[in-house]
């Protein structure tokens, strides 16, 4: 099946700094990806739904400029959180749809972020 | 309440029969999905099923669905320890996922 990789797997950072985490589709294209936010024990919440090309959209409650996401290409999405605090620790998961209409989602490993 | 429910815990004994239930309030989807995720890990897909079957088999996995009471079931059939995990039902318009069912499985 078709694959989503993220990298990094995990990131421990300074309160304060931002970080990136990458969305790639190695073997398909992805016009649309998602991005999920997932707390200890806790379902996965829609963050935000990242468009090739546009602006993403956002889910309520979700702070656009603090999770900033870019859809630069076909096969790569990027989610920054900008200037991180211990409250935005948690695991950050993106999908993308494959491309041929059969509504299977494909997700990627997770990125773990960890704020001190 | 909760747009998708699930129970959140489960136990069953290697070799037993694990039955997942979760009931939803939004009926649109197209395709409802079961999904596992073992710890640290982002999620697998299990299987589907279209809107329009009552019931799918996969080797070990059988899914119900019951449109009229929209409630979704996934069984496996001779659970292995390789099973525990969490096991989330999604669907629906907006990707929305159920809050995942802990399976742990005991020898």
């Amino acid at each position: 099946g078709a694959v989503v990789s993220q990298h990094p797997s995990w990131v421990i950072c300074k309160s304060g700094t931002s970080v990136k985490i990458e969305c790639r589709s190695l073997d398909f294209q992805a016009t649309t990806m998602f991005w999920y936010r997932q707390f200890p024990k806790q379902s996965l919440m829609l963050m935000a739904t990242s468009n090739e090309g546009s602006k993403a959209t956002y889910e309520q409650g979700v702070e656009k400029d603090k999770f900033l996401i870019n859809h630069a290409s076909l096969t790569l999405s990027t989610l920054t959180v900008t200037s991180a605090h211990p409250e935005d620790s948690s695991f950050y998961i993106c999908s993308a749809p494959d491309g041929q209409g059969t509504g299977e989602l494909f997700f990627g490993e997770g990125s773990r972020l960890t704020v001190l | 309440g909760e747009d998708v429910e699930q129970s959140l815990f489960l136990s069953v004994r290697e070799g037993d029969s694990s039955v997942i239930n979760c009931t939803y309030t939004d009926s649109s989807s197209t395709y409802l999905y079961w999904y596992k995720q073992e710890p640290g890990a982002g999620l697998q897909l299990l299987t589907y099923i279209f809107s329009n079957m009552d019931m799918k088999q996969d080797q070990r996995l059988t899914v119900l669905l019951n449109k009229k009471d929209k409630h979704l079931s996934l069984r496996i059939a001779d659970t292995q320890t390789g099973d525990s995990a969490i096991y989330f039902c999604a669907g629906w318009g907006k990707l929305q996922f159920g809050a995942g069912t802990q399976v742990v499985v005991t020898p």
